[in-house]
């Protein structure tokens, strides 16, 4: 299995631009989670999803942020217009077999930068 | 607010000696992981424990729980350089699928 998949690795863009990020969870998983790391606020959950329902997106910061799954093996998380404030790495994670509480499959991330 | 907050927030020790690192909660928890991410990549699950084990292994990882103290530790064993990274521990509440993750502990083992 390649594990959780995610795209772009790197995003640079300017200010009031739209960003796109994707995400492939591992294969059999039913539950996916967007996750923001930085060094002021740490990790933090912004939405995740069960069967491909939004389940919680509390964590979203403000409606500039959405994010969809359209189906089983693809999500997205969009920014727009994206804020120099954005700037972050943002992880997409996957866990299944026994709800969402058990072992989280993270992937590589996205290194975000908006100037 | 979190609910597992790592003690202490950074560790530098020598290659070869034991590594401990804790995580304190406020609530009831139904289990507790702990992570591990390189500079750079994403989380890495290490060991899962629930609330009623005391204490697993795996290789040179040893977790106890203590739910008494509301309390967890991560002992790494023998350490080696390769061991540099940050460690997360997320918590389970009762009630609750998502685990919370924690502010980590940075870790650097000097060859």
């Amino acid at each position: 299995d390649a594990g959780v998949i995610q795209s772009p690795r790197h995003e640079v863009t300017e200010m009031g631009q739209e960003v796109t990020l994707r995400c492939k969870p591992i294969s059999g998983h039913d539950y996916l989670f967007w996750y923001r790391q930085t060094m002021m606020r740490g990790l933090e959950l912004l939405i995740y999803f069960n069967n491909n329902v939004p389940i919680d997106d509390s964590g979203m910061p403000e409606d500039r942020f959405s994010a969809k799954m359209p189906n089983a093996s693809f999500s997205t998380l969009k920014i727009q217009p994206s804020e120099p404030r954005d700037s972050a790495v943002y992880f997409c994670a996957s866990s299944g077999g026994q709800g969402g509480g058990e072992t989280q499959y993270f992937g590589p991330g996205t290194r975000l930068l908006v100037l | 607010s979190q609910q597992g907050e790592e003690d202490p927030q950074a560790l530098s020790i020598q290659e070869g000696e034991n590594a401990t690192m804790n995580c304190s909660y406020k609530t009831s928890i139904n289990n507790l992981q702990w992570y591990r991410q390189n500079s750079g990549r994403g989380l890495v699950h290490l060991i899962l424990i629930r609330s009623n084990e005391r204490e697993k292994h795996s290789g040179r990882l040893r977790v106890t729980l203590d739910t008494s103290k509301k309390s967890s530790s991560l002992l790494i064993t023998a350490s080696r350089a390769a061991d540099t990274a940050s460690y997360f521990c997320a918590t389970l509440r009762g009630g609750s699928y998502i685990p919370t993750f924690g502010r980590g502990t940075s870790l650097i083992v000097h060859p």
